[in-house]
């Protein structure tokens, strides 16, 4: 069945440091692909997310591309801030396009030191 | 209005109450979705809604009772939880043919300690 693999953390930067948190997925066909965060205390909210290989989804400084050939949809950014600190989700959505399970990655901890 | 509310924020409850979380959404989203998430892990999915008819139900026990008054009202009733059934419950809506480009708008979440 479909899944997602995460690079499980937790993952502790210093301010200004490059993130990359790896996302990899098997699926059947071509999905949309998410980057979900969640900071403390809070509910989910998409970061960003692309519908197509080849699409770069953006969103707060945030970047991930989605990549056909090697399944991957990786997370990055290029200065992180403590404001940055939060649990990263990567996810699909269910096969088809149908109500049902969004399936999530483990998720990472991000933990970013002034 | 882009936004899924969730109330209370908070609940405490002994394992012989009756309570009541809601949610609601004014975006036109069609379908509705219950999760419980567990610290430190990703969310669960309990109860799909669908035009307002329950349409996935992921073996939830039956302490916990769906509801959709309406197309922009979902609630959960809780009756003679368990300590382990503590965790943030979220609510989410989305599209009725949600996931393709969209994706799922959720709440903050109620955080539920069973005591």
């Amino acid at each position: 069945g479909d899944s997602v693999t995460q690079m499980e953390g937790p993952v502790t930067l210093s301010e200004e440091a490059f993130l990359t948190i790896n996302c990899t997925y098997t699926a059947t066909g071509y999905p949309s692909l998410f980057w979900y965060v969640q900071y403390p205390g809070e509910g989910l909210q998409l970061l960003l997310k692309a519908t197509k290989a080849d699409d770069k989804g953006s969103n707060k400084g945030f970047e991930a591309t989605y990549r056909k050939e090697t399944t991957s949809f990786h997370l990055e950014k290029g200065s992180v801030q403590v404001s940055d600190s939060a649990v990263y989700f990567c996810a699909l959505p269910p096969y088809g396009g149908s109500q049902g399970n969004l399936i999530f990655g483990k998720g990472t901890k991000l933990s970013v030191k002034p | 209005d882009t936004e899924v509310t969730q109330t209370p924020k908070h609940l405490v409850m002994g394992m012989t109450n009756k309570k009541s979380l809601k949610c609601e959404q004014h975006m036109g989203h069609r379908a509705m979705y219950w999760y419980k998430q567990k610290a430190k892990k990703p969310p669960e999915l309990m109860f799909v809604y669908s035009y307002e008819k329950l349409s996935i139900n992921e073996s939830v026990p039956s302490r916990f009772s769906p509801e959709c008054p309406n197309s922009s009202l979902l609630n959960l009733h809780l009756h003679a939880l368990q300590p382990e059934d503590s965790a943030l419950y979220l609510c989410a809506s989305s599209q009725d043919r949600p996931s393709v480009n969209y994706g799922y708008t959720f709440g903050s979440g109620t955080r539920l300690t069973v005591v």
